[in-house]
């Protein structure tokens, strides 16, 4: 069975800063997907990145970037110039082809003006 | 805008009554749904993956006969809450999956807050 990890409940930023999210995941599959969710208060799972398995290259999304180790089985979220509005919980998840996406326990971030 | 829309978005119903929440994609053909239940301060848990014209698959520890799942067209899938009960009041979201032009993207809707008393 595939399992996500988030081994951090809870992570605080100075505004400004950078912060990374930590995320580990278990799978014998060679071909799958991989996402950071952003949930705000309001509760609507917003997609902040993605990655495709089999691209080297980590993803960027402007200020998000990811930092994708395959062999380690790890994916990191790191959050550039971190502003007030970055604040929520952070799920990363996972995905393989056309089934369904599994979620880690979640991280909430802080941003401290 | 949304693509899949998730109707109502709060729901207050009485215990041993049912409750149907809808989901629906709104510009795209959705083969396959899912049904996530998130407790407060939790993650999201899987529930069931809903098939158009066949029956759902449920998640081991989901009941099937509580958690009645319809996927009878290809844009509407819902989710009824049989003879509910308070322990059921939780939040319950929907994502589809589109399988065309946007690449096999995964859509995510509002949710919605189930309230049983």
């Amino acid at each position: 069975a595939q399992t996500v990890t988030q081994s951090q409940p809870e992570m605080s930023v100075q505004e400004a800063e950078t912060v990374t999210l930590s995320c580990t995941y278990d799978t014998s599959e060679s071909d799958y997907y991989l996402f950071w969710y952003k949930q705000p208060p309001s509760r609507q799972m917003i997609l902040v990145i993605r990655q495709e398995a089999y691209k080297q290259q980590n993803a960027t999304e402007n200020r998000f970037s990811v930092n994708f180790q395959k062999a380690a089985k790890s994916f990191s979220l790191k959050i550039s110039d971190s502003q007030l509005g970055d604040a929520a919980m952070y799920f990363c998840a996972y995905r393989r082809n056309n089934n369904d996406m599994r979620f880690g326990a979640g991280t909430r971030l802080t941003v401290k003006p | 805008g949304a693509v899949v829309s998730q109707h109502p978005s709060r729901v207050i119903c009485k215990s041993g009554t049912s409750v149907k929440i809808e989901c629906r994609s709104l510009d795209f053909q959705a083969t396959t749904m899912f049904w996530y239940r998130q407790f407060p301060k939790q993650s999201l848990m899987l529930m069931a993956t809903s098939n158009e014209g066949s029956k759902a698959t449920y998640e081991q520890g989901v009941e099937k006969d509580k958690f009645l799942i319809n996927h009878a067209s290809l844009t509407l899938s819902t989710l009824t809450v049989t003879s509910a009960h308070p322990e059921d009041s939780s939040f319950y979201i929907c994502s589809a999956r589109d399988p065309g032009e946007r690449g096999n993207t995964i859509y995510f809707g509002e949710g919605s807050w189930l309230t049983v008393v």
